[in-house]
């Protein structure tokens, strides 16, 4: 059985960072790109970032890039995203999320999420 | 960035009824389009990627067509399960958007 679990969120002041991580199992990690999506609080769904399985190549929504990195440990089945200077505005659940096997990009198994609260 | 424009973003339905949501990209993306549905406090659910390839376990009441710029998905008598938020997501090219979402809710 394919599972994500999320973990290092929490409240936290403007400015500061903070780390997620998601760690896997059920599935070969290293043979898969990851992803990182997010939801505001009464929000849509925002895809934050993803990175292929290499960490060659890894791409972010425009609106974060500069303050927010993705990199993976294949070694031991986790993702990570580093957020730094963080915003009012970045109060979101994160999921981490696993695409489709051979289609890019189509998320199918997703973490349970976790809340991250920035306050000034 | 391309950009995802659903519609409507609310729609009020009762059980039994079909109900139809557009999303329409701002430059075409073949058929690299994918349906989610998402229900408060439940993390999001495929349902269509390919723009019309129904997911494993997704019920048949929901299809999707579409290519390029304009998609739609369709849910053939809606379900009481059904009533949630329906969001698409271009996997065209990097930034992966997504659509601002269409909220299905008793009428």
């Amino acid at each position: 059985e394919v599972q994500l679990v999320e973990s290092g969120g929490g409240l936290v002041q403007t400015g500061r960072s903070l780390r997620l991580s998601c760690v896997t199992s059920g599935f070969t990690f290293e043979n898969y790109a990851m992803h990182w999506v997010r939801q505001r609080p009464g929000k849509g769904l925002e895809w934050v970032g993803g990175i292929s399985w290499s960490s060659t190549n890894v791409a972010y929504a425009a609106s974060l890039k500069g303050r927010f990195t993705i990199s993976r440990d294949n070694s031991k089945n986790s993702l990570f995203l580093q957020m730094n200077r963080l915003q009012t505005d970045d109060t979101a659940v994160y999921f981490c999320a696993k695409p489709l096997t051979l289609v890019r990009g189509v998320l199918d198994s997703w973490g349970q999420g976790v809340l991250v609260s920035v306050s000034s | 960035d391309i950009q995802m424009t659903q519609s409507p973003s609310t729609v009020s339905a009762s059980v039994g009824d079909r109900v139809a949501i557009t999303c329409r990209a701002s430059q075409g993306v073949g058929t690299n389009l994918a349906w989610y549905q998402k229900k408060p406090g439940k993390v999001p659910k495929l349902l269509i990627f390919g723009a019309s390839v129904l997911q494993t376990g997704v019920p048949s009441r929901f299809t999707g067509s579409g290519s390029g710029t304009d998609f739609t998905l369709t849910i053939r008598s809606l379900q009481p399960e059904d009533f949630a938020t329906y969001f698409c997501q271009h996997t065209d090219i990097y930034p992966y958007t997504f659509g601002q979402g269409t909220k299905v809710d008793i009428k």
